[in-house]
């Protein structure tokens, strides 16, 4: 969707570097979705974020919502083979006027090299 | 949990073809919706349903259509499929607005 801005499209990494992936909304958020997807399969989500200032972590992966800016931004750190895929954020502005449906970036591919 | 259910995993049609994609889910969850995927467009939303009984369009809704009798299915129709409907297919669904949504592993179709 052109109401979410992702960057970059592809990056490449040498396996141990730190990486950042950013989301822009033209939209209001209120709720800003992370997910995973390996080629050829389905996603898998990471993390979600609803409140401003919001900060979530799972392992190496941290992910941060600026609600005034309308951005989410996604920091993997000493990244890892494993770490490669599609990066993916969706985003809940009340597509149609109603809450839950997701609207998607067009996704950051990365590539980890060892 | 079996999840999200998609069904076909694989599909070739012929051009003006009709078939349905299945979605099931045993979430009890009432937000359903279905997206393509296309290389470098991302996720685009094409249908969705916030209940069984509601179902509204997406982002990309020609050429597709949705119904919702139950709660746990949300079948996509495609009346007459065109080469533009070549795509992976995934559907999806969330208890309420503001929780996760969980996909199932997608349909790839091919029309020829």
């Amino acid at each position: 969707s052109q109401e979410l801005e992702q960057s970059p499209q592809s990056l490449i990494v040498q396996e141990g570097k730190n990486l950042t992936i950013n989301c822009t909304s033209s939209k209001t958020l209120y709720g800003l979705y992370w997910y995973k997807q390996k080629y050829g399969e389905g996603l898998i989500f990471l993390m979600m974020l609803q409140k401003g200032g919001e900060e979530k972590s799972h392992e190496k992966i941290t992910a941060k919502l600026d609600e005034k800016k309308q951005q989410s931004s996604l920091h993997i750190t000493a990244s890892q083979p494993s770490h490669a895929g599609i990066y993916l954020c969706g985003a809940d502005i009340r597509y149609g006027g109603s809450q839950g449906n997701l609207i998607f970036g067009k996704g950051t591919k990365l590539s980890v090299k060892p | 949990n079996a999840g999200v259910t998609q069904t076909p995993k694989f599909q070739v049609l012929k051009t003006g073809q009709s078939m349905t994609l299945q979605c099931a889910q045993d979430m009890n969850h009432e937000y359903m919706s279905w997206y393509r995927q296309d290389p470098g467009m991302g996720l685009r939303l094409i249908h969705y349903s916030v209940g069984a009984g509601i179902t509204d369009q997406g982002e990309v809704p020609n050429g597709y259509n949705v119904s919702r009798s139950t709660t746990e299915d949300f079948p996509l129709r495609l009346l007459s499929a065109a080469p533009s409907q070549t795509s992976v297919y995934f559907c999806a669904s969330s208890y309420w607005g503001n929780t996760e949504a969980f996909f199932g592993q997608g349909t790839r179709l091919t029309v020829v």
